[in-house]
């Protein structure tokens, strides 16, 4: 089974409709990320969660919010859906060790707003 | 204002030789890198990363380069095999002193590895 998994792998809205992406993970990792992906432009950090009491904005989180509901549990809320918001969504965790830190990525979340 | 660019979207290496994929950045602060590869329909699997106090990290077939006077970092396969074929991004990260990570991720580049 996958240590980072996402629901649902891919999805179709309407501009205005509210939407929830959930993921979940089994590695025990404290730390949580929400990130897009548009061509083009990488990965770009959306939140970040350090533990379940945590909740931090990234680089573009306007027009998104998140939910810690447990240590293993994480969603990505578009209240309002827009055209722009398409692109693909990657959940992340990580714990880190000593001087390094590495991110574990979930499937991905394909996201269409019409 | 990109601060992790990878300035080539697509990379093609025949099998067996060497792939090289680069990668530059623009903040003096980030203290730590890492390569990451993706296959499609599949999330980022973490490859190698090297930390700010190294020039040269290798594992197995992968070594990465760091060069900071340059803000250079650079991911050497060899040899290159068609299963190396994906896209790949690099990360950087400054180190703060909480111990927190926050990684910038650059556009990625398309290694197309020919049998």
């Amino acid at each position: 089974d996958a240590d980072v998994t996402q629901t649902p792998r891919n999805r179709i809205t309407k501009t205005g409709k509210r939407i929830m992406l959930e993921c979940s993970q089994t590695k025990g990792h404290d730390r949580m990320y929400w990130y897009r992906q548009d061509p083009g432009l990488g990965l770009r950090l959306i939140y970040y969660s350090f533990d379940v009491k945590d909740i931090n904005k990234g680089e573009i989180s306007d027009g998104y919010s998140v939910s810690r509901q447990a240590q293993a549990k994480f969603s990505l809320s578009l209240e309002s859906a827009i055209p722009n918001q398409t692109a693909l969504y990657f959940c992340a965790t990580s714990e880190p060790d000593r001087n390094q830190e590495t991110q574990y990525f979930g499937p991905g979340t394909r996201l269409l707003v019409l | 204002d990109q601060q992790v660019k990878q300035n080539s979207p697509s990379l093609s290496v025949q099998e067996g030789r060497i792939s090289i994929l680069n990668c530059d950045y623009t903040n003096s602060m980030f203290d730590y890198f890492l390569w990451y590869k993706k296959y499609p329909a599949e999330g980022p699997t973490f490859l190698i990363s090297i930390s700010s106090i190294k020039d040269k990290n290798e594992d197995g077939r992968f070594t990465v380069f760091l060069n900071k006077s340059a803000k250079h970092l650079s991911l050497h396969i060899v040899p290159s095999q068609p299963g190396d074929s994906a896209v790949y991004f690099c990360a950087a990260s400054p180190y703060t002193t909480s111990g927190t990570y926050k990684y910038i991720f650059g556009t990625g580049t398309r290694l197309k590895v020919l049998a």
